[in-house]
């Protein structure tokens, strides 16, 4: 597609409940990266692909968070058994294998824990 | 981990005036980032730099890279209303695959 994708814009889940939030790449894109923000502060990291493979989780904040990637394409971020700190807006960037730097972001989907 | 400080947290401007903003971070990176965040959506870059010292303009914005690789400033001229949002630094280190993000800076235009 024409930019980054994210779906549910909004999800309102309550506490204990598993959630998934999906991304659509830009066409082409080789990786992809998910990132949390919360109310008033900047992005934190979560996990980053390139193809399908993940060589870096180190930014998921505990077993709960898992992230898939198929086909070299979309991605899904599920959390699990939901608490409402996990309360946030999820966004995901994807950008070429080549040149460094240069990621371009969905407009997030925005998680509320009850 | 690395931390990257941006400052000022947020700003209060009359329409016309300059802005600046900047970034430190605890180590070297070999890219620093600007990008601006509004309402309702997704970071967009602004300015890329690449290099040591390099000096970077798009428009009425200003960047540059520190020659000591950990810090970055952005300067936005002649603010006008639409500058309105969230600026954010981001950098990364050489061999990492992942951005750090500077934890913004909310920017107000007065018209």
């Amino acid at each position: 597609g024409a930019g980054v994708s994210q779906s549910p814009s909004n999800k309102v889940t309550e506490k204990g409940k598993d959630v998934e939030l999906r991304c659509d790449p830009i066409s082409g894109h080789t990786a992809l990266y998910w990132y949390r923000q919360s109310l008033g502060q900047g992005l934190e990291f979560l996990i980053y692909f390139q193809g399908n493979s993940a060589p870096d989780k180190s930014g998921l904040p505990s077993d709960r968070f898992s992230a898939e990637r198929t086909g070299g394409s979309v991605s899904t971020l599920t959390i699990q058994r939901t608490q409402q700190e996990d309360s946030a807006v999820y966004l995901c960037a994807s950008k070429w294998g080549g040149r460094d730097g240069e990621l371009f972001f969905g407009e997030g989907s925005r998680l509320t824990v009850l | 981990g690395q931390q990257l400080n941006q400052s000022p947290q947020s700003m209060f401007i009359q329409e016309g005036e300059d802005v600046s903003m900047n970034c430190t971070s605890s180590s070297i990176f070999n890219t620093w980032l600007w990008y601006k965040q509004e309402p309702g959506e997704g970071p967009v870059l602004l300015i890329a730099l690449y290099k040591a010292g390099e000096l970077t303009s798009n428009g009425r914005l200003t960047a540059q890279f520190g020659i000591t690789r950990k810090d970055s400033f952005l300067n936005i001229s002649a603010s006008i209303p639409s500058d309105v949002g969230i600026y954010f630094c981001a950098g990364r280190a050489a061999g990492a695959n992942n951005l750090f993000f500077g934890t913004g800076t909310r920017l107000t235009v007065i018209p």
